[in-house]
């Protein structure tokens, strides 16, 4: 299986603070994306990451990989209630292949 | 800003009705994806096409399952025998790189 483990399942934390969210995968890949889904809702694509890339950041979100170690952490700053969703990983292997995901985690943010 | 769209939003039927589940993919992108979540679980992948042409598929995609391109706009997918086990939310995608995604077709069998 290409896809390893997203950790933690569940996060809780209060409005404010910073949310660390990690994703292991197993096999080589082309590039690593993050999505956000509110319940209920489609993927939203928050930032891709390419294999020869360490960091990258968009807003409030950093992203990292080590493709040594073959993770990724997903950080938001400075959390709001609306970033309360399940929060997913995905690699693909080549350009344009199938997306692989993760188990997701489930991020609320308390008022 | 240009979207995929999925068609219907929510689909209720009875174990054994055929279903189809229809997308219109962004107008330049040239690969298509379906994908599945069961209710609390991850994202699975069940094709891919490109070139009118099935390029990848999945386990989960048995004989049941067959998708279209039939008029060069639509992209669709149809369960021929719907089963309980296939209750689930589908997510069209389409790509030009980056994958953009539905907001999904939540599909009860009764």
């Amino acid at each position: 299986s290409q896809q390893g483990e997203e950790d933690p399942q569940a996060l809780s934390i209060q409005e404010g603070e910073n949310a660390t969210m990690n994703c292991s995968y197993k096999t080589s890949i082309n590039n690593l994306q993050w999505y956000r889904q509110n319940s209920g809702r489609g993927l939203v694509h928050l930032i891709l990451i390419r294999s020869n890339e360490r960091e990258k950041h968009s807003g409030r979100l950093r992203v990292t990989l080590d493709t040594s170690k073959k993770s990724s952490s997903l950080l938001i700053t400075a959390s709001r209630a609306a970033d309360t969703a399940s929060y997913f990983c995905a690699t693909d292997r080549a350009r344009a292949q199938k997306l692989v995901f993760g188990q997701g985690t489930r991020l609320t943010i308390n008022p | 800003e240009p979207e995929v769209t999925q068609t219907p939003s929510h689909q209720v039927t009875q174990m054994g009705q055929e279903v189809i589940l229809r997308c219109v993919p962004i107008s330049n992108h040239l690969y298509f994806y379906w994908y599945r979540q069961i209710l609390g679980q991850k994202v699975e992948f069940l094709v891919s096409f490109y070139n009118n042409e099935i390029s990848e598929k999945s386990e989960i995609f048995d004989d049941q399952f067959s998708v279209e391109r039939p008029d060069g706009s639509n992209f669709t997918l149809k369960i021929r025998s719907t089963k309980l086990e296939d209750s689930a939310m589908y997510f069209c995608a389409s790509s030009a790189g980056e994958l953009f995604f539905g907001e999904g077709s939540r599909l009860t069998v009764l």
